[in-house]
């Protein structure tokens, strides 16, 4: 399973985009990128799917280079309510293929 | 749909008693996982099953801990006997084979172990 290292802790303030990068330089050709958001006493949600390029849905955006060896998930005009932590995980699609869950990104949004 | 539920929502036990916790996936998924959260350790896969068949247990603890799918709506995660520190939040998730959508987390089970 290929390694991800994402920032520990962010700040931010109401209105402000938020871009979360995450390092996954051995990322193998059949792994996607995933991100999960979880709010405090909550399970992880899925929020996004990648595998190159940009994809965008009604949360967030997810920018990956050419090379794949990172990932950006940028969340815009971020509110008081997107606190919370944010994985990024890098795995196959296929179904039944484990995720492991990394420390995590832990989000602040400030008044 | 009522997504994946999970029961109890808290647990208190003393140690050494037995803890059964519950899980029903969403209908149609055909992988189930159990996880447990803690500060310190962050979140642990411990067991997955692709068609009520357990896949991989290697994030089982020991041998206190055991799970159960017996049939495709519904599985157990049994601890036995139960110690302090498996104090924890413990996450049910579900999934759909194909789907290009990620897995179904439960609301979790917070267990405290006295």
């Amino acid at each position: 399973l290929a390694k991800t290292t994402q920032p520990i802790s962010m700040d931010s303030y109401e209105g402000q985009e938020v871009n979360i990068t995450c390092s996954h330089n051995n990322i193998a050709t059949n792994d996607y990128i995933t991100w999960y958001q979880q709010f405090p006493s909550q399970g992880p949600r899925f929020i996004i799917q990648g595998y190159k390029t940009k994809v965008t849905n009604e949360v967030a955006s997810l920018f990956i280079p050419a090379d794949r060896k990172s990932s950006t998930l940028s969340l815009p005009r971020v509110s008081l309510s997107d606190t919370a932590v944010y994985y990024c995980l890098v795995g196959r699609r296929a179904a039944g293929n484990k995720l492991t869950f990394g420390g995590g990104t832990r989000v602040l949004v400030k008044p | 749909d009522a997504g994946v539920i999970q029961s109890p929502r808290h647990e208190v036990t003393e140690m050494g008693q037995e803890v059964t916790l519950r899980c029903k996936p969403i209908s149609g998924h055909n992988s189930l996982f159990w996880y447990r959260q803690t500060m310190m350790r962050g979140l642990e896969l411990l067991i997955y099953f692709n068609n009520n068949v357990p896949i991989d247990d290697s994030g089982m603890p020991e041998d206190r801990f055991s799970a159960k799918m017996p049939n495709a709506s519904f599985s157990t995660l049994k601890i036995q006997p139960s110690e302090p520190r498996d104090s924890a939040v413990y996450f049910c998730a579900s999934r759909f084979q194909g789907a290009n959508y990620g897995y179904t987390f439960g609301s979790g089970t917070r267990l405290t172990v006295v």
